[in-house]
């Protein structure tokens, strides 16, 4: 069955460190990847759309690589700050259910000054 | 421009009794989707709708049923309620299937 695992251990970091986030998947064969944040009691909003012919992709403070060999994305942002804590959600196409997106369950990141 | 509107924000409803989750978009968008999200187990996708008069099951479709009459709503229905549909339901919408989304704000409903 297709699976999108995403650490479920929250992530605590200093500001001013850079975070990492993990995304692995299996079952899947997509041609692009996208991550989402997510704050308390808000619906996911989006960030970054990664294409399979694209090893890497920025955006401000935010980098996100994709390696469909390793069937992984890792999501960056550097030089954190408190506003970057949030859960984060990486996302592929569930092409099964019509094209919708199938949610990893997201890791929380908590930035402290 | 508002996006993606849900009502009501939040809800209790008895068990047994039929309810339905409104969701508006006013982005054109031809695609529509319902997620339910509960704590350790992420975001599940109820029903989908690629465009208007169009739906389709997802993960976990038993016990909602939707319909598609329009491009701007797409309405999710209980039709008898049980305790295990307590959740918070986003509504969400893409210009086309496996696309960026965007999502609503959210319905907390708790079922007793």
């Amino acid at each position: 069955s297709q699976k999108i695992e995403q650490n479920s251990e929250a992530l605590n970091i200093q500001e001013g460190k850079t975070a990492t986030l993990t995304c692995n998947y299996t079952n899947y064969s997509p041609a692009y990847l996208q991550w989402y944040r997510q704050d308390p009691g808000r619906g996911p909003v989006f960030l970054l759309l990664i294409r399979e012919n694209e090893k890497e992709k920025r955006k401000e403070r935010l980098k996100v690589t994709f390696d469909t060999t390793l069937k992984q994305s890792l999501f960056h942002i550097t030089a954190s700050q408190p506003a970057d804590s949030a859960t984060y959600l990486c996302a592929l196409v569930a092409i099964s259910h019509g094209y919708a997106l199938n949610f990893g369950k997201g890791t929380s990141l908590l930035v402290t000054p | 421009i508002a996006g993606i509107t849900q009502a009501p924000t939040s809800q209790i409803l008895a068990a047994g009794r039929r309810m339905t989750l409104r969701c508006t978009q006013d982005m054109r968008h031809n695609a529509m989707y319902w997620y339910r999200q509960d704590l350790g187990l992420g975001l599940r996708l109820i029903h989908y709708s690629n465009t208007a008069g169009t739906t389709g099951k997802g993960e976990v479709p038993d016990g909602y049923s939707v319909s598609r009459a329009n491009t701007d709503d797409f309405p999710l229905t209980l039709a008898s309620a049980v305790p295990s549909q307590t959740s918070v339901y986003f509504c969400a919408s893409s210009e086309m299937g496996g696309e960026t989304q965007y999502f609503g704000p959210g319905t907390r409903l708790l079922v007793l």
